[in-house]
């Protein structure tokens, strides 16, 4: 079946560093990718998704590119900032029927 | 207003109880999900409603019980409690398309003790 893998850290940084957090997917067909982001104490946001091979998504910073060469969805930040520090998730979904979360990664931003 | 909700938010109960925990989305979206995420953050797909019909069952043990009463409404009933059961249960809507996200909501942390 369909996963998603994703290094699980945890990842810790300094203010203004840069970030990547890897991700990569094994599906049939041609999954969307998603990367969701979750707060403590709160439910998953979405921060940024891609639908097809080589789009670009992109929000507050962070993006990623959807590889289906190398099935990979790496989100990266060039600066990050304290307010960052939360678990990050990969996902796919393909044709609709069920999203494939990665194990999350937990990044901490430090001052 | 909030795009998916479920109630409660906590829910500390004994072992050997039953629970229902609700969830609704004012979204229109044809599919509704249940989440399970352990102490280790690791979400897995439980239940997967369309219509109010069920097209995925993970290995869940049918202590759980799902029921969708409407489109958009997707409930969760626990019989005989167990310590295992403990975790938090997130609700889920999306449209029936694949190029589209998933809306989560806050999440229902249930400890069994």
């Amino acid at each position: 079946g369909d996963s998603v893998t994703q290094m699980e850290g945890p990842v810790t940084l300094s203010e203004e560093a840069f970030l990547t957090i890897n991700c990569t997917y094994t599906a049939t067909g041609y999954p969307s990718l998603f990367w969701y982001v979750q707060y403590p104490g709160e439910g998953l946001q979405l921060l940024l998704k891609a639908t097809k091979a080589d789009d670009k998504g992109s929000n507050k910073g962070f993006e990623a590119t959807y590889r289906k060469e190398t099935t990979s969805f790496h989100l990266e930040k060039g600066s990050v900032q304290v307010s960052d520090s939360a678990v990050y998730f990969c996902a796919l979904n393909n044709y609709g029927q069920n999203f494939v979360f990665g194990p999350g990664t937990r990044l901490s931003v430090l001052p | 207003d909030t795009a998916v909700s479920q109630t409660p938010k906590y829910l500390v109960t004994q072992m050997g109880n039953d629970k229902s925990i609700k969830c609704e989305q004012n979204l229109g979206h044809d599919t509704m999900y249940w989440y399970k995420q352990d102490s280790k953050k690791f979400l897995k797909i439980m239940f997967s409603y369309n219509n109010k019909e069920l097209i995925i069952n993970e290995t869940v043990p049918n202590r759980f019980s799902p029921k969708s009463p409407d489109k958009a409404h997707l409930n969760l009933h626990i019989n005989s409690l167990e310590l295992g059961d403990s975790a938090v249960y997130f609700c889920a809507s999306s449209p029936l398309q694949r190029n589209t996200e998933a809306f989560f909501g806050q999440g229902t942390r249930l400890t069994v003790v």
